[in-house]
């Protein structure tokens, strides 16, 4: 089945400075990559998304970046605030897939003042 | 107000008893999905629903069930059998395919005592 590995599992920054999160996939079929923020206690909302016909997707401070040969895909975080501060999720899926999104492990992001 | 509804927030059992978590959306979406969520651990699927009276096993189905009678409910029952109960609770719903967004509720934190 799909694994999706996620780095950093933690990530500090100052306020103002930009942040990288990486995940990789196994699955060459997964065409589908959502990211989503989840603040403490609450459940994930997502934040972007990526389709694999698709190489890079902005919103605002927001951008997602997908490497089909690499099997990788990023989001990048710029201008970075104290309410960014959150956990970040990755998933990925694929078509036929049994309608099944596997995740990430994670991120703890801080942005600090 | 459109969105997935999770009851209770916080829900507290004895070891031992069986415990049935709600999922309520009123979005007109097909797909429901069941997803536990650990410390360090990204979500990992329990069940989902792709239509009405149909569901399949997510990768860590032992020790739980469900019921999709109708379209707007998905409730997920704990059973004794399940080994290490505790931990975070959150339901999804989407239009239908696995490349279609998942919108999740707030979770319900089940405390197996």
């Amino acid at each position: 089945g799909e694994n999706v590995e996620q780095h950093p599992s933690t990530l500090s920054v100052q306020e103002g400075d930009s942040a990288v999160i990486k995940c990789t996939y196994s699955d060459s079929a997964s065409n589908y990559f959502p990211w989503y923020k989840q603040e403490l206690g609450k459940g994930p909302q997502l934040i972007i998304d990526i389709r694999s016909n698709v190489g890079e997707k902005k919103d605002q401070r927001i951008a997602v970046t997908l490497n089909k040969t690499a099997k990788h895909f990023s989001l990048h975080i710029t201008e970075t605030q104290p309410e960014d501060s959150a956990v970040y999720f990755c998933a990925a899926s694929f078509t036929g897939g049994g309608n099944k999104l596997t995740f990430g492990t994670g991120t703890q992001l801080k942005v600090e003042l | 107000d459109g969105g997935i509804t999770q009851s209770p927030k916080y829900l507290f059992r004895k070891e031992g008893q069986n415990v049935t978590l709600s999922c309520e959306q009123n979005l007109n979406h097909d797909a429901m999905y069941w997803y536990r969520q650990d410390p360090g651990q990204g979500l990992r699927l329990i069940y989902y629903s792709q239509i009405v009276n149909d569901f399949q096993k997510g990768d860590i189905a032992e020790g739980y069930s469900v019921s999709r009678e109708k379209k707007e409910s998905f409730p997920l029952t704990v059973t004794s059998a399940q080994k290490n109960p505790t931990a975070f609770y959150l339901c999804a719903s989407s239009i239908g395919g696995a490349t279609d967004t998942q919108y999740f509720g707030p979770g319900t934190r089940l405390t197996v005592l």
